[in-house]
């Protein structure tokens, strides 16, 4: 089974400022990796897969970049809406598997 | 528009068996993988299962392996997670989520609201 360990598991931006969130594999899942955003009290929203390919209607502040182990999710311009749990998520093989996430919060 | 509706959660207790159940809507169910994914409470995600559509092949996370079943009836655009030998540890809110529009196999970009089961005596 693929780990995925995100860091940090806390950041704390002001809105306006860049975030910069980052998810290693345990071993190469090439560029099989997604991106997802949870709020509280709501289901994840896909925002990023196949490591880069923004999923339908994700705005473009948003970007994944990486491939085999290191892969990073750059929210350029941080939203009041963008302050929220982001998990990653390997789509390589089964069994497909998720990072600890990492909570966006507001400085 | 794509709607997925979880039912079925509740209390149950250590050793019991649930069904939940996913009403789709709004897209072709039978064309399209469909998977389970939980959320203990305060804790990250778990992909619990997956149901493949055409072969119907089934894929489980090894925690609920040999307890848990997959299950999906096309004629009533219905996707089913039997669950026996409930342990406290399945606490959690069930997600039903599929891959609608994303051409990757693997993700997941319709989820449903959850449904709660918790498992306590």
């Amino acid at each position: 089974e693929i780990v995925l360990t995100q860091s940090p598991a806390t950041l704390s931006l002001s809105p306006g400022e860049r975030a910069t969130l980052s998810c290693r594999a345990s071993q190469s899942v090439s560029s099989y990796l997604a991106w997802y955003q949870q709020n509280p009290g709501q289901a994840p929203r896909l925002l990023i897969y196949g490591a880069s390919n923004r999923a339908t209607g994700i705005p473009v502040r948003f970007s994944g970049s990486g491939s085999g182990t290191d892969f990073t999710l750059t929210i350029s311009s941080l939203e009041p809406e963008d302050f929220a749990v982001y998990y990653c998520q390997h789509h390589n093989n089964w069994p497909y598997t998720f990072g600890q996430g990492t909570k966006l919060e507001i400085k | 528009e794509v709607q997925l509706l979880e039912s079925g959660g509740g209390l149950e207790q250590p050793g019991g068996s649930l069904r939940l159940s996913c009403a789709a809507s709004g897209f072709t169910f039978s064309s399209h993988a469909m998977s389970w994914v939980r959320q203990a409470p305060g804790k990250g995600l778990e992909w619990v299962s997956v149901i493949n559509n055409g072969d119907g092949s089934t894929y489980y996370a090894d925690s609920v392996k040999g307890r848990f079943t997959i299950s999906r009836d096309n004629s009533k655009n219905t996707l089913y997670l039997q669950m026996n030998s409930l342990r406290a540890e399945d606490t959690a809110v069930y997600y039903c989520a599929g891959r609608v529009q994303i051409p990757a196999a693997g993700t997941l970009d319709y989820w449903g609201r959850g449904t709660l089961v918790t498992v306590s005596s």
